[in-house]
């Protein structure tokens, strides 16, 4: 299948801080790349949809001046938590979107961040 | 409101068993549904399925969608233990958006 490699898998940061995450598809072109969160035993919760060369597309409820968002190139996306806090502790996941043949269209997913801020 | 539910949230069988894990779904714009298998960190594409009654194998795992009644089920024969996992059923709402479900959290005992 494809691959989606997300960087880095863990990261701990002080309050404050700004983080980075990247998402990167190894093998195809996305143009469209998602940022879920995920909390602990809990199931996946989409934060935006980043199109690439366009704004991302967030959700309701998920603040966009702290969690941006940038789809420079096909095969990048990156979602930079700002000042974060420690409820933004949490685990990251990217998915990008492949379009196979007809009908196709599956989203496959990075390994996900886990950030801790202190 | 758009919802995927899962059942159960959680199962523990034996080595050997056959466990059926169920997906029921309320989302307008339906376009597909996917079955992911979640170990430590990321979700690995099992299935899409678009179309009823189309059973979908891979190995030991099958699954089949019902559009008519919007549930689909998961179905693994003799397990073994490297199928314990979260288990997320996901629904395609439009072009792109996947709406998840909570999961179900398999253990397999030895």
């Amino acid at each position: 299948g494809a691959v989606v490699s997300q960087h880095p898998s863990w990261v701990i940061c002080k309050s404050g801080t700004s983080v980075k995450i990247e998402c990167r598809s190894l093998d195809f072109q996305a143009t469209t790349m998602f940022w879920y969160r995920q909390f602990p035993k809990q199931s996946l919760m989409l934060m935006a949809t980043s199109n690439e060369g366009s704004k991302a597309t967030y959700e309701q409820g998920v603040e966009k001046d702290k969690f941006l968002i940038n789809h420079a190139s096909l095969t990048l996306s990156t979602l930079t938590v700002t000042s974060a806090h420690p409820e933004d502790s949490s685990f990251y996941i990217c998915s990008a979107r492949f379009h196979g043949g007809t009908g196709m269209n599956i989203q496959y997913f990075g390994a996900g961040t886990r950030l801790s801020v202190l | 409101e758009d919802k995927v539910v899962q059942s159960p949230l959680s199962l523990v069988v034996h080595e050997g068993d056959t466990v059926t894990l169920n997906c029921s779904y309320e989302v307008t714009n339906f376009r597909s549904l996917l079955w992911y298998k979640q170990e430590k960190k990321a979700p690995t594409f099992l299935f899409m399925l678009t179309s009823s009654g189309i059973e979908k194998k891979s190995g030991r795992l099958s699954s089949i969608l019902d559009k008519k009644e919007l549930f689909s089920i998961l179905n693994i024969t003799a397990t073994q233990t490297g199928d314990s996992a979260v288990y997320l059923c996901a629904v395609r709402q439009g072009a792109q958006k996947l709406v998840f479900g909570q999961g179900t959290r398999l253990t397999i005992n030895p």
